[in-house]
């Protein structure tokens, strides 16, 4: 049974940099598919933040780019997150999330518990 | 505001059928067959109920179903119960900037 676990702070001050972990169990992160990270913010929709494959491919929301470094440790079997420089906006629950690859990266379907994060001093 | 139009709520009594619409363009569903469709109970995760259109996950109750036309995309329960209550996003590929795109969600009542 493939499960995914976030992990890292709940609470970060505004200007610094979040970093939240993600352990894949039941399955190899480096096998045939993408995995990913999406936020909602409270009471609001999903976001998708970013997708990468264990070989390096790596697809980024545009709207958070410039902000977000994604990696993938195969000998942990787990993927990270970080986005820096963050404001009251980034308060959300973050999930990490397997993609699953076709033709090519398509739905996602199989996600974390989700953890909260609050950007507040 | 969400790339995927989705009405905010739907409502239905228990063993009947309702239809949640996603509403997009050329870019993004009417283009690709890359939609999907995501449940989620409240302080839960989405789950992912269909894929590329009308793909059902293993696991996944065949009483929903998932089709499209033109720029917009569905998603049907049929005999409504109410286990069925929750969120439900929409979700496609986009050729324009952003490449994965949800819908703002609809709130689904059983009556």
């Amino acid at each position: 049974q493939v499960q995914l676990q976030e992990s890292g702070p709940g609470l970060v001050k505004p200007s610094e940099t979040l970093s939240l972990t993600c352990a894949v169990s039941g399955h190899s992160i480096s096998s045939g598919y993408y995995w990913g990270w999406i936020r909602q913010s409270p009471g609001k929709g999903l976001e998708w933040i970013v997708s990468m494959y264990h070989s390096g491919n790596t697809y980024y929301n545009p709207s958070l780019k410039s902000r977000v470094t994604i990696s993938i440790d195969t000998s942990k079997n787990q993927l990270s997150l970080r986005l820096s420089s963050v404001t009251a906006a980034d308060t959300a629950v973050y999930y990490c999330a397997r993609q699953i690859l076709l033709t090519a990266p398509d739905a996602f379907d199989i996600w974390g518990q989700g953890t909260v994060v609050t950007v507040s001093s | 505001q969400s790339a995927l139009t989705q009405p905010a709520s739907v409502s239905g009594s228990p063993g009947q059928s309702l239809t949640i619409s996603c509403t997009g363009t050329s870019s993004d569903v009417g283009g690709y067959n890359y939609v999907s469709w995501y449940q989620q109970h409240p302080g839960k995760a989405p789950k992912l109920m269909i894929y590329d259109v009308s793909n059902r996950p293993s696991g996944v109750s065949n009483r929903f179903s998932g089709s499209k036309s033109g720029n917009t995309a569905s998603l049907t329960i049929s005999g409504l119960q109410a286990e069925d209550e929750g969120d439900y996003y929409c979700s496609s590929y986009t050729d324009s900037v952003t490449f994965w795109v949800f819908g703002g969600g609809t709130k689904v009542t059983v009556l």
